[in-house]
């Protein structure tokens, strides 16, 4: 079974700056799908990045970015340019395709400061 | 495109009582779609797979007598907490995987639903 881990319950940012929010997980699957989902305070869930295991390039969507360590199983973003908007819990997740079953982390809680 | 929606947003009932949650994909069609539960400041859990025209497949430790679930269409899903007690309250969360051009294999999420047992 697939694990997923974030160990960062909470984070806190100034507007304008970066943060990289951690996240590590387990399988014995050589391909697999990688997610970052925010949940902002409406409880709705918003795909902000994904990135293939097999693609060696890590994905980038506008101020969001991953680095993808496949060998050491870890899977951070990093928020560039934060804006007050980012505010929300952050999930990693671990999905064997693209459309399967999600497994999740914990949850970072990220808060940016004015 | 690619809209999930749920219905109630929010209830509140009695304890004893039957609970249906709708989870309809609302611009595409959806052979598989996913329920899952979060506790408050949790993360989610899976509960159970559902597939179009088969019966569910559910977690190990849900209780597939408890939570009923339905997928009846290629756009609609129902999940029906029996005999809720306040230990079922809790945010429910329903996800479709879609099998339209454009969007093959993607995942949306709905906006949940609150379910307040008393």
């Amino acid at each position: 079974a697939q694990t997923v881990t974030q160990s960062q319950p909470e984070m806190s940012v100034q507007e304008a700056e970066t943060v990289t929010l951690s996240c590590t997980y387990d399988t014995s699957e050589s391909n697999y799908y990688l997610f970052w989902y925010k949940q902002p305070p409406s409880r709705q869930m918003i795909l902000v990045i994904r990135q293939e295991a097999y693609k060696q390039q890590n994905a980038t969507e506008n101020r969001f970015s991953v680095n993808f360590q496949k060998a050491a199983k870890s899977f951070s973003l990093k928020i560039s340019d934060s804006q007050l908007g980012d505010t929300a819990m952050y999930f990693c997740a671990f999905g064997e395709t693209s459309g399967s079953r999600l497994t999740f982390g914990e949850g970072t809680q990220l808060t940016v400061n004015p | 495109g690619a809209v999930v929606s749920q219905h109630p947003s929010r209830v509140i009932c009695k304890s004893g009582t039957s609970v249906k949650i709708e989870c309809r994909s609302l611009d595409f069609q959806a052979t598989t779609m996913f329920w899952y539960r979060q506790f408050p400041k949790k993360s989610l859990m899976l509960m159970a797979t559902s597939n179009e025209g088969s019966k569910a497949t559910y977690e190990q430790g849900v209780e597939k007598d408890k939570f009923l679930i339905n997928h009846a269409s290629l756009t609609l899903s129902t999940l029906t907490v029996t005999s809720a007690h306040p230990e079922d309250s809790s945010f429910y969360i329903c996800s479709a995987r879609a099998w339209t051009s454009g969007k093959i294999n993607e995942q949306f999420f709905g906006p949940g639903t609150r379910l307040t047992v008393l």
